[in-house]
């Protein structure tokens, strides 16, 4: 199957500072991939879809200025946390499909997010 | 997107078969059947996808009725390596497409 790889895996930050996670497809290209959340024994909730060469879709509720995403080529996006703060922490899930295969998602391990 | 509603969660033994249920009553016509599990502190996993007719798979069987307002995913053979959170989802075309609605899914526990 197809494999999406996230980096880092977890990051430490502090209260006030930015950090940035990557989502890149290895083996196939994806115009479109998409940002979930998951908080600790909560199911995945979708923040935004990401579009290749054009601006990102953001879910209702969901701070654009906050969680910039940049999705640069067909495989890479990049979700920018901006002046994280504690209620941030979370584990941050991308996803995304092989062109015309939209019914198969894959899924990146995810980034264990900690703001202290 | 249709509403789905799944157990909370299930026993299984291992080397048998592990049958999980989704109701989505509400479901429309172009609205496709998804399945995915969730493995603790990992990225989802796909297993299988369906609209009217029953599915078969290297990893499952998804069984469909009729009038489509419910589902059931079949694990043949469960392993200890099957123990995870599984989401059943319905999603449609249009603008929607690709985006997928996670539930609180089934906590499936195979033991030994």
């Amino acid at each position: 199957g197809a494999v999406v790889s996230q980096h880092p895996s977890w990051v430490i930050c502090k209260s006030g500072t930015s950090v940035k996670i990557e989502c890149r497809s290895l083996d196939f290209q994806a115009t479109t991939m998409f940002w979930y959340r998951q908080f600790p024994k909560q199911s995945l909730m979708l923040m935004a879809t990401s579009n290749e060469g054009s601006k990102a879709t953001y879910e209702q509720g969901v701070e654009k200025d906050k969680f910039l995403i940049n999705h640069a080529s067909l495989t890479l996006s990049t979700l920018t946390v901006t002046s994280a703060h504690p209620e941030d922490s979370s584990f941050y899930i991308c996803s995304a499909y092989p062109n015309g295969r939209v019914y198969e998602q894959y899924f990146g391990p995810g980034t264990r997010l900690t703001v202290t | 997107d249709a509403k789905t509603t799944q157990p909370t969660s299930m026993d299984c033994a291992e080397g048998r078969a592990a049958n999980l249920p989704c109701n989505h009553s509400t479901i429309s016509g172009n609205e496709y059947v998804y399945w995915y599990r969730q493995i603790h502190s990992q990225g989802p996993q796909y297993i299988i996808h369906g609209l009217k007719n029953n599915e078969t798979n290297e990893m499952a069987s998804l069984i469909i009725t009729e009038d489509r307002k419910s589902s059931t995913l079949i694990l043949p053979h469960a392993t200890l390596r099957d123990t995870a959170v599984y989401y059943c989802i319905v999603g449609a075309g249009g603008t929607s497409y690709g985006k997928l609605t996670f539930g609180q899914g089934t906590i499936l526990t195979v033991h030994p």
